[in-house]
Protein backbone atom coordinates (compact mmCIF):
# COMPACT_ATOMS: atom_id res chain seq x y z
CA UNK A 1 0.00 0.00 0.00
CA UNK A 2 1.00 3.37 -0.95
CA UNK A 3 1.78 5.65 1.87
CA UNK A 4 3.28 8.16 4.82
CA UNK A 5 5.41 6.34 7.19
CA UNK A 6 6.83 8.62 9.94
CA UNK A 7 8.81 6.89 12.77
CA UNK A 8 9.32 6.75 15.84
CA UNK A 9 5.72 7.15 17.09
CA UNK A 10 6.90 8.41 20.39
CA UNK A 11 10.05 10.22 20.78
CA UNK A 12 11.55 11.71 23.96
CA UNK A 13 14.36 14.49 24.27
CA UNK A 14 17.38 14.89 26.90
CA UNK A 15 17.83 18.74 27.66
CA UNK A 16 20.70 19.15 25.20
CA UNK A 17 19.89 16.69 22.95
CA UNK A 18 19.45 17.22 19.09
CA UNK A 19 16.62 14.41 17.95
CA UNK A 20 15.66 13.34 14.13
CA UNK A 21 11.66 12.61 12.90
CA UNK A 22 11.98 10.20 9.96
CA UNK A 23 8.97 10.40 7.44
CA UNK A 24 8.99 8.09 4.13
CA UNK A 25 6.86 8.09 1.33
CA UNK A 26 6.08 5.70 -1.40
CA UNK A 27 3.59 7.69 -3.19
CA UNK A 28 6.30 9.24 -5.70
CA UNK A 29 5.41 12.48 -4.64
CA UNK A 30 7.44 15.63 -5.12
CA UNK A 31 6.65 17.99 -2.30
CA UNK A 32 6.59 16.91 1.51
CA UNK A 33 5.77 19.19 4.50
CA UNK A 34 6.57 19.26 8.06
CA UNK A 35 3.91 20.56 10.81
CA UNK A 36 3.94 20.92 14.24
CA UNK A 37 0.75 20.00 16.25
CA UNK A 38 0.22 21.96 19.29
CA UNK A 39 -2.93 21.15 21.65
CA UNK A 40 -6.00 22.98 20.31
CA UNK A 41 -4.37 24.61 17.88
CA UNK A 42 -4.05 24.15 14.15
CA UNK A 43 -1.05 22.98 12.31
CA UNK A 44 2.20 24.99 11.72
CA UNK A 45 4.20 25.09 9.08
CA UNK A 46 7.79 24.27 9.96
CA UNK A 47 9.64 23.49 6.40
CA UNK A 48 8.68 22.28 3.27
CA UNK A 49 10.29 20.86 0.39
CA UNK A 50 9.29 20.48 -3.64
CA UNK A 51 12.30 18.71 -4.91
CA UNK A 52 14.60 16.59 -3.95
CA UNK A 53 17.93 18.82 -2.35
CA UNK A 54 15.86 22.27 -1.91
CA UNK A 55 13.56 23.03 0.63
CA UNK A 56 12.11 26.07 2.53
CA UNK A 57 11.54 27.36 5.90
CA UNK A 58 8.15 27.66 7.15
CA UNK A 59 6.61 29.99 9.36
CA UNK A 60 8.23 28.25 12.36
CA UNK A 61 11.89 26.74 11.35
CA UNK A 62 13.83 28.14 14.44
CA UNK A 63 14.99 25.36 16.06
CA UNK A 64 14.49 22.87 13.58
CA UNK A 65 16.78 21.80 10.23
CA UNK A 66 15.85 19.51 7.52
CA UNK A 67 17.45 17.54 4.85
CA UNK A 68 15.99 15.95 1.25
CA UNK A 69 18.87 13.81 -0.42
CA UNK A 70 15.87 11.51 -1.49
CA UNK A 71 12.72 11.96 -3.03
CA UNK A 72 11.24 9.67 -0.29
CA UNK A 73 12.82 10.79 2.47
CA UNK A 74 12.67 14.39 4.57
CA UNK A 75 13.63 13.85 7.72
CA UNK A 76 13.54 16.65 10.64
CA UNK A 77 15.86 17.29 13.09
CA UNK A 78 14.89 19.22 16.42
CA UNK A 79 17.71 20.62 18.13
CA UNK A 80 18.67 22.04 21.03
CA UNK A 81 18.06 25.30 19.94
CA UNK A 82 14.63 24.25 20.16
CA UNK A 83 13.54 25.33 23.45
CA UNK A 84 10.27 24.09 23.77
CA UNK A 85 9.51 21.13 21.55
CA UNK A 86 7.08 19.06 23.04
CA UNK A 87 4.38 18.93 19.87
CA UNK A 88 3.32 16.17 18.21
CA UNK A 89 4.89 16.36 14.32
CA UNK A 90 2.84 15.83 11.09
CA UNK A 91 4.99 14.95 8.04
CA UNK A 92 2.73 15.67 4.85
CA UNK A 93 3.26 15.07 0.70
CA UNK A 94 1.78 15.68 -2.08
CA UNK A 95 1.98 15.13 -6.27
CA UNK A 96 2.71 17.38 -8.67
CA UNK A 97 0.49 19.66 -10.09
CA UNK A 98 -0.83 22.92 -8.58
CA UNK A 99 -3.93 22.25 -5.76
CA UNK A 100 -3.27 18.57 -4.86
CA UNK A 101 -4.61 17.84 -1.60
CA UNK A 102 -1.82 16.99 1.09
CA UNK A 103 -1.84 13.83 2.41
CA UNK A 104 -0.42 12.97 6.13
CA UNK A 105 1.89 10.36 8.20
CA UNK A 106 0.56 9.08 11.35
CA UNK A 107 2.41 11.69 13.15
CA UNK A 108 5.20 11.26 16.04
CA UNK A 109 4.54 12.47 19.58
CA UNK A 110 7.77 14.41 21.26
CA UNK A 111 8.38 14.86 24.82
CA UNK A 112 11.04 16.32 26.86
CA UNK A 113 12.47 14.19 29.71
CA UNK B 1 -3.57 38.23 5.16
CA UNK B 2 -3.72 34.65 5.39
CA UNK B 3 -6.38 33.40 8.02
CA UNK B 4 -8.58 30.45 8.83
CA UNK B 5 -11.04 30.72 11.73
CA UNK B 6 -13.52 27.62 12.78
CA UNK B 7 -15.36 27.16 16.09
CA UNK B 8 -13.42 25.07 18.44
CA UNK B 9 -15.85 22.77 19.55
CA UNK B 10 -19.44 20.80 18.11
CA UNK B 11 -21.57 18.55 20.40
CA UNK B 12 -24.57 16.58 18.35
CA UNK B 13 -26.72 13.67 19.21
CA UNK B 14 -26.36 10.37 17.05
CA UNK B 15 -28.37 10.17 13.92
CA UNK B 16 -28.53 14.24 13.66
CA UNK B 17 -26.80 16.66 11.24
CA UNK B 18 -24.01 18.02 12.24
CA UNK B 19 -22.36 21.47 10.27
CA UNK B 20 -19.10 22.47 10.73
CA UNK B 21 -18.05 26.15 9.97
CA UNK B 22 -15.12 27.94 8.62
CA UNK B 23 -14.36 31.64 7.40
CA UNK B 24 -11.14 32.45 5.72
CA UNK B 25 -9.76 35.92 4.53
CA UNK B 26 -7.93 35.34 1.55
CA UNK B 27 -9.90 35.06 -1.42
CA UNK B 28 -7.43 33.90 -3.77
CA UNK B 29 -7.61 30.73 -2.63
CA UNK B 30 -8.23 27.73 -5.44
CA UNK B 31 -9.34 24.73 -3.31
CA UNK B 32 -10.72 24.18 -0.13
CA UNK B 33 -10.22 20.81 1.92
CA UNK B 34 -12.05 19.30 4.91
CA UNK B 35 -9.92 16.74 7.21
CA UNK B 36 -10.26 14.83 9.66
CA UNK B 37 -8.13 14.30 12.64
CA UNK B 38 -8.65 10.96 15.15
CA UNK B 39 -7.10 10.98 18.41
CA UNK B 40 -3.11 10.76 17.99
CA UNK B 41 -3.36 10.40 14.16
CA UNK B 42 -2.82 11.98 11.39
CA UNK B 43 -4.91 14.10 9.03
CA UNK B 44 -7.43 12.21 6.79
CA UNK B 45 -8.46 13.94 3.43
CA UNK B 46 -12.00 13.84 3.28
CA UNK B 47 -13.08 15.87 0.99
CA UNK B 48 -12.38 19.04 -1.20
CA UNK B 49 -14.08 21.56 -3.52
CA UNK B 50 -12.77 23.89 -6.14
CA UNK B 51 -13.21 27.66 -5.82
CA UNK B 52 -15.54 28.02 -8.13
CA UNK B 53 -18.05 25.30 -6.98
CA UNK B 54 -20.89 26.48 -4.82
CA UNK B 55 -21.55 22.68 -3.59
CA UNK B 56 -20.20 19.41 -3.31
CA UNK B 57 -22.21 15.97 -2.21
CA UNK B 58 -20.27 12.96 -1.16
CA UNK B 59 -22.56 10.08 0.40
CA UNK B 60 -23.25 11.73 3.76
CA UNK B 61 -20.59 14.69 3.49
CA UNK B 62 -22.32 17.81 1.97
CA UNK B 63 -19.78 20.98 1.21
CA UNK B 64 -21.13 24.60 0.84
CA UNK B 65 -19.01 27.29 -0.73
CA UNK B 66 -20.15 31.14 -0.48
CA UNK B 67 -17.56 32.86 -1.67
CA UNK B 68 -18.91 36.34 -1.14
CA UNK B 69 -19.24 35.64 2.24
CA UNK B 70 -15.80 33.66 2.48
CA UNK B 71 -17.59 30.94 4.34
CA UNK B 72 -17.48 26.91 4.02
CA UNK B 73 -19.13 24.42 5.44
CA UNK B 74 -19.40 20.66 6.00
CA UNK B 75 -22.34 18.94 6.89
CA UNK B 76 -22.78 15.57 8.05
CA UNK B 77 -26.00 13.61 7.54
CA UNK B 78 -27.03 11.08 10.01
CA UNK B 79 -24.10 11.62 12.81
CA UNK B 80 -22.17 8.36 13.81
CA UNK B 81 -19.83 7.89 17.37
CA UNK B 82 -17.22 7.02 14.47
CA UNK B 83 -17.24 10.64 13.50
CA UNK B 84 -16.21 11.88 16.74
CA UNK B 85 -12.80 13.54 16.00
CA UNK B 86 -11.12 16.98 15.20
CA UNK B 87 -12.10 18.75 11.45
CA UNK B 88 -9.88 20.69 9.74
CA UNK B 89 -10.42 23.29 6.78
CA UNK B 90 -7.77 24.52 4.64
CA UNK B 91 -7.40 26.71 1.34
CA UNK B 92 -4.66 26.08 -1.40
CA UNK B 93 -3.43 28.97 -3.70
CA UNK B 94 -2.15 28.68 -7.12
CA UNK B 95 1.22 29.35 -7.73
CA UNK B 96 2.40 28.62 -4.49
CA UNK B 97 2.62 25.06 -1.99
CA UNK B 98 1.55 26.61 1.10
CA UNK B 99 -1.67 25.61 2.47
CA UNK B 100 -3.33 27.48 5.24
CA UNK B 101 -5.15 25.18 7.95
CA UNK B 102 -8.03 26.56 10.21
CA UNK B 103 -7.34 25.73 13.84
CA UNK B 104 -9.82 22.61 13.91
CA UNK B 105 -13.47 22.10 15.68
CA UNK B 106 -13.44 19.36 18.03
CA UNK B 107 -17.04 17.47 17.17
CA UNK B 108 -18.56 15.07 19.85
CA UNK B 109 -21.37 12.92 19.45
CA UNK B 110 -23.40 11.78 21.79
CA UNK B 111 -25.02 8.60 21.71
Amino acid sequence: DGGITQSPKYLFRKEGQNVTLSCEQNLNHDAMYWYRQDPGQGLRLIYYSQIVNDFQKGDIAEGYSVSREKKESFPLTVTSAQKNPTAFYLCASRDRGENQPQHFGDGTRLSIL
Amino acid sequence: GEDVEQSLFLSVREGDSSVINCTYTDSSSTYLYWYKQEPGAGLQLLTYIFSNMDMKQDQRLTVLLNKKDKHLSLRIADTQTGDSAIYFCAESFTGTYKYIFGTGTRLKVLA
